[in-house]
């Protein structure tokens, strides 16, 4: 497709337990990123990377949460023993990333609740 | 602690009506952008200012960047019931490429 796409759309999952989440950039684009949304919040970054490295992974909360980006197209977010807390909208964008200003597209997200 | 503070939260007005969301910090940004957001959807962004006092106008809207580049406002002309949603600020800092602090939001409602 045109635009950036994240699977599933809604993922369900019990305290605890692990999950993954998919982005498939916009096809070329070497800058991606992940940001969580909260209910009654705005987008909080979370992880930049470009091409295949994490070049910023200030924003991610702990060590239950790791990014991948192996071939420098689509990326993984994984959580790891969920927390109630975790459930957010996780949002993926993506950009042709080598200026400044230049204009990132973001996909529809996926609705994580931790039940 | 948002680095943007967004006002109003929400908003609730008639069709026709004119109204401003403002969006502040005491932080410097090299950029500003304006996202609208729908329900189930990601943000779509709007428009990008990057030089301070700059003003752009995107048919009824209408965007300011603070002289300072610490506040943005976006104004809207004879709101329609097709600009409900979302309204996200968001600032680029300069820091890593692209990253972005985003306000809260303004949540737009515009009945007929």
């Amino acid at each position: 497709g045109a635009g950036v796409s994240q699977t599933p759309s809604n993922k369900v999952t019990e305290k605890g337990k692990y999950v993954e989440l998919r982005c498939d950039p916009i096809s070329g684009h070497t800058a991606l990123y992940w940001y969580r949304q909260s209910l009654g919040q705005g987008p909080e970054f979370l992880i930049y990377f470009q091409g295949t490295g994490a070049a910023d992974d200030s924003g991610l909360p702990n060590d239950r949460f790791f990014a991948v980006r192996p071939e420098g197209s689509v990326s993984t977010l994984k959580i790891q023993r969920t927390e109630r807390g975790d459930s957010a909208v996780y949002l993926c964008a993506s950009s042709s990333g080598d200026t400044p200003n230049t204009e990132a597209f973001f996909g529809q997200g996926t609705r994580l609740t931790v039940v | 602690t948002q680095l943007l503070e967004q006002s109003p939260q929400f908003l609730s007005i008639q069709e026709g009506e004119n109204l401003t969301v403002y969006c502040n910090s005491s932080s410097v940004f090299s950029s500003l952008q304006w996202y609208r957001q729908e329900p189930g959807e990601g943000p779509v962004l709007l428009v990008t200012v990057v030089t301070g006092g700059e003003v752009k106008k995107l048919k009824r809207l209408t965007f300011q960047f603070g002289d300072a580049r610490k506040d943005s406002s976006l104004h809207i002309t004879a709101a329609q019931p097709g600009d409900t949603g979302l309204y996200l600020c968001a600032g680029d800092r300069g820091s890593t490429l692209g990253r972005l602090y985003f306000g809260r939001g303004t949540q737009l409602t515009v009945w007929p």
